[in-house]
Formats: C-alpha cells, sequence, structure tokens
C-alpha cells in the first residue's frame, strides 16, 4: 500500500528495555521526521533526516536514536525506556524542507511501565 | 523556549459562523507557515500554507492571514461546519524543519 505506515500501533514495555518503532514511506520522500505528541507541549521534533545516512537532532533528541540505512525506512529506537517516554510518536516524510507539507504516518502509542 | 505559541488551548464556535484560530511566532527567520488539522487517533493532516512574503491565502473555507510586523498568523474557517472539529496545530518552517505549536483544540457546537 503506497503511504507511510509506523509500527507497532500500541506498545507497552518496562522501564530500562529497549525498543524501536518502526516507519516505512513508500513515496522515496527523502526528508522523514520523528514527533512526540504530549499534553501541554504539541507535537516536538525529536529527530530528522534529510536523505539515507544523513540524521540530525530536533528540539527533545536526549534517550533516543535513530538510522537512515534505505531512504524509505527511519526506524527510532529508546534504548533505554523511561517513564517520561510515553507518548504517542509520529513519523512523518516529506520529498522537500519545510515548504511542503508533512504527510504523517497514523501514530504508535507508547507505554513505559 | 517556545518559538511558536498558540495560547488558546481550545475554542468553541457555533455551525454555520466563522472559527479564527490565532498563533504567535519569535522568530523573524521562519520562512513558511503552516496549518495541520487533527483527529483522535489520526496523524496530522496539512491543511493549508503561507510564505513569509505573502500575507493571505486562501484555500476554499480556509484563510490563513500572515502579520509579520505582528509575528502573528491567523486561520479562518468560514463557514464552521461539524467536521472541522479537531485539533489545529500551528507550524513555522525554518531551513529544513517545522516546528510546531501545542495546537488549539476547535469545538463546533450544533
Amino acid at each position: 500500500d503506497a503511504g507511510i505506515t509506523q509500527s507497532p500501533r500500541y506498545k507497552i514495555t518496562e522501564t530500562g528495555r529497549q525498543v524501536t518503532l518502526m516507519c516505512h514511506q513508500t513515496w522515496s520522500h527523502s526528508y522523514m521526521f520523528w514527533y512526540r505528541q504530549d499534553l501541554g507541549h504539541g507535537l516536538r521534533l525529536i529527530y530528522y533526516s534529510a536523505a539515507a545516512d544523513i540524521t540530525d537532532k530536533g528540539e527533545v533528541p536526549d534517550g533516543y536514536v535513530v538510522s537512515r540505512s534505505k531512504t524509505e525506512n527511519f526506524p527510532l529506537t529508546l534504548e533505554s525506556a523511561t517513564r517520561s517516554q510515553t507518548s504517542v510518536y509520529f513519523c512523518a516524510s516529506s520529498e522537500s524542507a519545510g515548504t511542503a507539507g508533512y504527510t504523517f504516518g497514523s501514530g504508535t502509542r507508547l507505554t513505559v511501565v | 523556549d517556545q518559538q511558536v505559541k498558540q495560547n488558546s488551548p481550545s475554542l468553541s464556535v457555533q455551525e454555520g459562523r466563522i472559527s479564527i484560530l490565532n498563533c504567535d511566532y519569535t522568530n523573524s527567520m521562519f520562512d513558511y507557515f503552516l496549518w495541520y488539522k487533527k483527529y483522535p487517533a489520526e496523524g496530522p493532516t496539512f491543511l493549508i500554507s503561507i510564505s513569509s512574503i505573502k500575507d493571505k491565502n486562501e484555500d476554499g473555507r480556509f484563510t490563513v492571514f500572515l502579520n509579520k510586523s505582528a509575528k502573528h498568523l491567523s486561520l479562518h474557517i468560514v463557514p464552521s461546519q461539524p467536521g472541522d472539529s479537531a485539533v489545529y496545530f500551528c507550524a513555522a518552517s525554518a531551513r529544513d524543519k517545522i516546528i510546531f505549536g501545542k495546537g488549539t483544540r476547535l469545538h463546533i457546537l450544533p
């Protein structure tokens, strides 16, 4: 199916565990982004990537790792999950930077217990 | 430091009337401003944008106004419809990323 897909849709994990959220897009967009949405904070940028093998930090990168070995995939890894990382995570892609609207995935709701 | 501010967490408007959502920003380097709409359990969807060199952009029922001297933009929805009930995010872009505000929840009343 064409579009941008995130998996899993829901995830519960324990404090200290490593967890990876997946993001896949079929348009070959150059840019991909990870945001988290929290009550009272809106959408905050975690990491973004301008192309394969190029990544950069956003507003709240601590505790997260990303990679972009292929254009279509942009996984987000929480190396040692903490309760403060309980959130809804959104992946987005865009063919250009900033001026074009991003296309978002449906989100992953992550709960760290 | 919050660069994009939406000071109204929620707004209620009668169906058929005009909805006006406001947004302020602090960074003069932003070159594009965007509005996104979000329904529960879905990702945000792009609604409308405006370049920093313009002061108005219109798309159907949606119009965005930009006042650069005041560092303020607004989204007008006319007429408001029940399906417009959602969270609206104001966003601004600088170079290669977009910064979002905290969102305003719009309730369209019957």
